[in-house]
């Protein structure tokens, strides 16, 4: 079974700390991606990421980073968390699989920004 | 701009019932659709649709996609109070090597004993 793991379950920061926040995935995937989930929003893309070291950017990234090091760990920074970053943040993972893939999910972090 | 469209926003039946969730899409390169369902953390993987009119089943669940008509329903016959979850549509399309997925907002299924 494929198996992706967030660093924290629950987070609570003040405005203008960094945030780290990691996924590990254990199946060798290539790709990672996060997410933010926002009621009525439903899950918007922030960035992701096709092969180590590399990044792309989502449909929100503003506010955001990523680092890729390593092939089973993708991070999402917050530079400087404000208010507007509370959220429920999902991390995913996928292995191409001839022309389609399936995203699995991990069990996500839900940040509070005070 | 893409957009995936789920409705209704939620909704409450009563254990036997049977549901039809909506989801449409507007996407270009579409590449698949896929159904999740998510209880109260991750999303769980249900169905991936790639061709018109073919239904895909797993139990009480099936689902069916119209390309034509760009939409896709999922039906689960039989509810009980384990399927209160919110359903997630996606819409796959190709990116950068990968595919980048367009989520709708999600239907909230209440169902009661």
């Amino acid at each position: 079974d494929v198996k992706v793991t967030q660093s924290s379950r629950y987070l609570v920061k003040r405005t203008g700390e960094k945030v780290f926040l990691e996924c590990v995935q254990d199946m060798d995937h290539e790709n990672m991606f996060w997410y933010r989930q926002d009621p009525g929003l439903g899950l918007r893309l922030i960035y992701f990421s096709y092969d180590v070291k590399m990044k792309e950017k989502g449909d929100i990234p503003e506010g955001y980073s990523v680092s890729r090091e390593k092939k089973e760990r993708f991070s999402l920074i917050l530079e400087s968390a404000s208010t507007n970053q509370t959220s429920m943040y999902l991390c995913a993972s996928s292995l191409p699989q001839g022309d389609w893939e399936t995203q699995y999910f991990g069990p996500g972090t839900r940040l509070l920004v005070l | 701009e893409d957009k995936v469209v789920q409705s209704p926003l939620s909704l409450v039946v009563h254990e036997g019932d049977t549901v039809t969730l909506n989801c449409s899409y507007e996407v270009t390169n579409f590449r698949s659709l896929l159904w999740y369902k998510q209880e109260k953390k991750a999303p769980t993987f249900l169905f991936m649709l790639t061709s018109s009119g073919i239904e895909k089943k797993s139990g009480r669940l099936s689902s069916i996609l119209d390309k034509k008509e760009l939409f896709s329903i999922l039906n689960i016959t039989a509810t009980q109070t384990g399927d209160s979850a919110v359903y997630l549509c996606a819409v796959a399309k190709p990116t950068s090597g990968t595919y980048k997925y367009i989520f709708g907002t999600g239907t909230r299924l209440k169902v009661l004993a």
